[in-house]
């Protein structure tokens, strides 16, 4: 079973600059969840899509955006990039078989913004 | 709200010794789930283990053992004999049905290294 695949690896940005980023979840799962990952404020909770909805999202400015497709893959993007952006932003598909269950994660994108 | 702490930030040993990495959590919910992810070098969270608040009893997978306490909301994790390849940075996680599932709250993560 593939894993989770996320593009673009690695990608570097200027100030004001917008990024979008790519994430395929496991087949099957419909649950597709974003967070960020910096040394300051660890790990953090972006959003979550389910079947082309947003179902939950975290204390990050409008500049942060995603939309998932009928095929449950996302795409997030952020709008006028700033210095803090840089992050490691990871994806993961959960099933929610049972409850919340484990979260399937991607290598990530590291995002660095100059 | 839900908080997840993880004291410690760095922890190093020597191979073949026991390690224990603490988590205490703080949820108003009844009803969570708890889980610990191992992130390697190369950057992937990696799930080890799943506990939902019902089930208090201790499990013990090869050398990794985890002992959740609910009446000091900890749940923590024990290597035993550890090894080289134990090196990582370990993430506590909690989970609750009232948010969507996909949204866990992690702790800070605790640096494991493990020395030959």
């Amino acid at each position: 079973k593939a894993g989770v695949t996320q593009t673009p690896r690695y990608l570097i940005k200027t100030r004001g600059q917008q990024v979008t980023l790519s994430c395929s979840p496991i087949s099957g799962h419909r649950s597709v969840s974003w967070y960020q990952q910096t040394p300051g404020q660890g790990l953090q909770f972006l959003f979550e899509y389910f079947s082309e909805t947003q179902r939950n999202k975290g204390n990050f400015p409008g500049r942060f955006s995603g939309r998932q497709f009928s095929n449950s893959r996302s795409e997030m993007n952020v709008s006028t990039l700033e210095l803090g952006d840089s992050a490691l932003y990871l994806c993961a598909s959960s099933s929610e078989v049972g409850g919340p269950g484990e979260l399937f994660f991607g290598e990530g994108s590291r995002l660095t913004v100059l | 709200a839900q908080k997840v702490t993880q004291a410690q930030t760095e922890i190093s040993v020597v191979e073949k010794e026991d390690v224990t990495l603490d988590c205490v959590y703080e949820t108003r919910d009844t009803t969570y789930y708890l889980f610990w992810y191992k992130q390697p070098p190369s950057g992937e969270l990696v799930f080890l283990i799943r506990r939902n608040s019902f089930d208090e009893q201790n499990e013990i997978s090869g050398r990794y053992s985890w002992n959740f306490q609910k009446s000091t909301s900890s749940f923590n994790f024990t290597i035993t004999a550890s090894q080289v390849v134990d090196s990582a940075v370990y993430f506590c996680a909690l989970s609750e049905p009232s948010e969507s599932a996909g949204k866990s709250t992690f702790g800070d993560g605790t640096t494991l290294t493990v020395k030959p």
